[in-house]
């Protein structure tokens, strides 16, 4: 059974950079034909996929984020990180770690972590 | 980049009715799935590719449509059925795109 877990800092003080890691078990991120992928939630409100990196490291990001958002893998570990750059209110959310599976649906999903921006 | 729209927003029904939602993309689309989410807990996979129901879930779960259209129905509703149900699809460019949400509450 794959599972993933997020962890990191709960709170953030803006202009810093949001880090977070996901652990996966149960399957190896350096296996081919799935994606690893990061999607937030601002409390109260729809899903926002912020990007995913494949077993080759490729990655790609949502336009409004791209400046500011570095996924990569660590398969030594067997886990994924993201880093958003100069954090304000706004990136207050649930972040989520996913994996994205042949056919592009997500499944499974992290537990979640809030990550709140404050000084 | 193609954009999903749900409705209704909220959808009000008893236990034991039917439940039908909607899941219009602003362009045609291939990959498109539905996922339930409870207050406090992350979104779980019903459907993929359109109509395939996920590892475990009941078939009281259905997806269809093609194109543009797509539905999500629950023949009938049962007390953990109520929660926020979203529709997702992929097209590359950039990549995943959710719709906006509705809301199955009780009457």
């Amino acid at each position: 059974q794959v599972q993933l877990q997020e962890s990191g800092p709960g709170l953030v003080q803006p202009l810093q950079t949001l880090s977070l890691t996901c652990t996966v078990s149960g399957a190896s991120i350096g296996s081919g034909g799935y994606f690893w992928i990061w999607i937030r939630q601002l409390p109260g409100k729809g899903l926002e996929w912020i990007g995913h990196t494949g077993s080759s490291g490729d990655s790609k990001y949502t336009p409004s984020l791209k400046s500011r958002v570095v996924i990569s893998l660590d398969t030594s570990k067997n886990h994924f990180s993201m880093s958003l750059s100069s954090v304000t209110a706004a990136d207050t959310a649930f972040y989520y770690c996913a994996r994205g599976r042949p056919g592009f649906s997500v499944d499974p999903w992290g537990q979640g972590a809030l990550v709140t921006v404050s000084s | 980049e193609i954009v999903l729209t749900q409705s209704p927003g909220t959808l009000s029904l008893s236990p034991g009715e039917r439940a039908t939602l909607s899941c219009r993309a602003s362009q045609s689309t291939r990959y498109l799935a539905w996922y339930q989410q409870k207050p406090g807990h992350a979104p779980r996979l019903l459907i993929h590719a359109i109509s395939s129901r996920a590892t475990g879930i009941p078939d009281r779960f259905s997806g269809s449509g093609s194109g543009t259209d797509f539905t999500l129905t629950i023949s009938r509703l049962e007390p953990e059925d109520f929660a926020v149900y979203y529709c997702q699809q992929y097209d590359g460019s950039p990549a995943f795109t959710f719709g906006p949400g509705t809301t199955v509450d009780i009457k």
